[in-house]
């Protein structure tokens, strides 16, 4: 069985750039949830889509954007690009919300110049 | 507060020996407390995970201590292996792991011969 697909691996970008991040869950996982990884933030929760539906938001900007497909594929967005906003991307997939345990990605390496 | 603290930063422990990685949370509506071990160049994964209605878990060298009433929890590595090598988050969820992770900010682990 496959595990959670991210592309691309790596993203380099410049400030002022908007960057689209792709997931692919486990086939059957209807939940995506994404995160933010830094070294001085660690694991931040950004948001979670099921069926479709943002069911949760964390605390970032309204520059940091998803959305999920009806094959339970997921796309983040960032758009305005800020030197901060380099970090890993993870993504993670569950069956349902309320199914534990999150299976994650790799993840995207974006690094903004 | 939704915080998970986590202690040590960074910890060195022999071959054999038990590396113990410990959580305080604050947030008593929390319910469902994972450990995932990450690997440079990969997503976090599930080690091991407990509910409040257990004092202890065990899955084979993987031990999680549980205390409700100081809001701590703990992760026993037993004969630590040089494999073993890696950083190790807790999290926290709400609703039986049916709300969005709250991670601990990590513990990087090295197993010395």
């Amino acid at each position: 069985k496959a595990g959670v697909t991210q592309t691309p691996r790596y993203l380099i970008k410049t400030r002022g750039q908007q960057v689209t991040l792709s997931c692919s869950p486990i086939s059957g996982h209807r939940s995506v949830s994404w995160y933010q990884q830094t070294p001085g933030q660690g694991l931040q929760f950004l948001f979670e889509y099921f069926s479709e539906t943002q069911r949760n938001k964390g605390n970032f900007p309204g520059r940091f954007s998803g959305r999920q497909f009806s094959n339970s594929r997921s796309e983040m967005n960032v758009s305005t690009l800020e030197l901060g906003d380099s970090a890993l991307y993870l993504c993670a997939s569950s069956f349902d919300p309320s199914n534990q345990p999150q299976h994650f990605g790799d993840g995207t390496r974006l690094s903004i110049l | 507060q939704q915080q998970v603290k986590q202690s040590p930063q960074s910890l060195i422990v022999q071959k054999g020996g038990i590396s113990i990685i410990n959580c305080a949370y604050e947030n008593t509506a929390f319910d469902y407390f994972p450990w995932y071990q990450q690997f440079p160049g990969k997503g976090p994964a599930l080690l091991i995970a407990i509910r409040p209605d257990v004092s202890e878990k065990k899955e084979g060298r993987f031990t999680i201590s549980f205390n409700k009433s100081a809001k701590q929890f703990s992760l026993h590595i037993m004969d630590s292996q040089p494999g073993d090598s890696a950083t190790y988050f807790c999290a926290a969820s709400k609703d039986f792991g049916n709300e969005k992770l709250t991670f601990g900010t990590g513990t990087r682990l090295t197993i010395i011969p």
